[in-house]
């Protein structure tokens, strides 16, 4: 069936470090593919998406490519911040369904 | 637009209680759905709904109900609670289109003692 396999936290990293976090999915057709973050004490939002493959999502600083070849839509950012300290999930949608990874959570430390 | 709301906020419930979790989403929204979030894990889908009048279970929905009598409303509801619904409950919605990401609402942390 679907599924999402994200890279396993906690993640610590210092101020203006590289950011990847890992996350490859199972599909039978051609799912579109999300990063969702959740601050403490709140609701999931939306960070980026992608449709279809090789698209690019952005935002915030953050992007992840959608790669058919690989199965994977890696969450990447160039220089992360305090604020960025959450929990994030990767997630795909076929059809109605929605398929979340189990979470990475990020701390940056000053 | 409010967007997705959920009520209450908080809640704690003694063994054997019944409770509703309200959630509304003012998008018109076709699709709507029931989660929870145990400490430290994804989430887990307990039910979900296409449309009004259209309910379906997902992966946990043992000891919960729902009913969708208007595109806006999903009430969650709790029967007889459990210490094992101990949990932090999110509703989402979204459009059908597959290109559509969800919403989420706030949440609505249970504690059942």
């Amino acid at each position: 069936g679907d599924s999402v396999t994200q890279m396993e936290g906690p993640v610590t990293l210092s101020e203006e470090a590289f950011l990847t976090i890992n996350c490859t999915y199972t599909a039978t057709g051609y799912p579109s593919l999300f990063w969702y973050v959740q601050y403490p004490g709140e609701g999931l939002q939306l960070l980026l998406k992608a449709t279809k493959a090789d698209d690019k999502g952005s935002n915030k600083g953050f992007e992840a490519t959608y790669r058919k070849e690989t199965t994977s839509f890696h969450l990447e950012k160039g220089s992360v911040q305090v604020s960025d300290s959450a929990v994030y999930f990767c997630a795909l949608r076929a059809g109605n369904q929605f398929y979340f990874g189990t979470g990475t959570s990020l701390t940056v430390i000053p | 637009n409010a967007g997705v709301t959920q009520t209450p906020k908080f809640r704690i419930l003694k063994i054997g209680q019944s409770m509703t979790l309200q959630c509304a989403q003012d998008m018109n929204h076709n699709y709507m759905y029931w989660y929870r979030q145990d400490p430290g894990m994804g989430l887990k889908l307990i039910y979900y709904s296409v449309g009004a009048g259209i309910t379906d279970k997902g992966e946990v929905p043992n000891g919960y109900n729902v009913s969708r009598s208007t595109t806006e409303d999903f009430p969650l509801r709790l029967e007889l609670a459990a210490p094992s619904q101990t949990s932090v409950y999110f509703c989402a919605s979204s459009f059908y289109a597959s290109y559509n990401e969800q919403f989420f609402g706030p949440g609505t942390r249970l504690t059942v003692l």
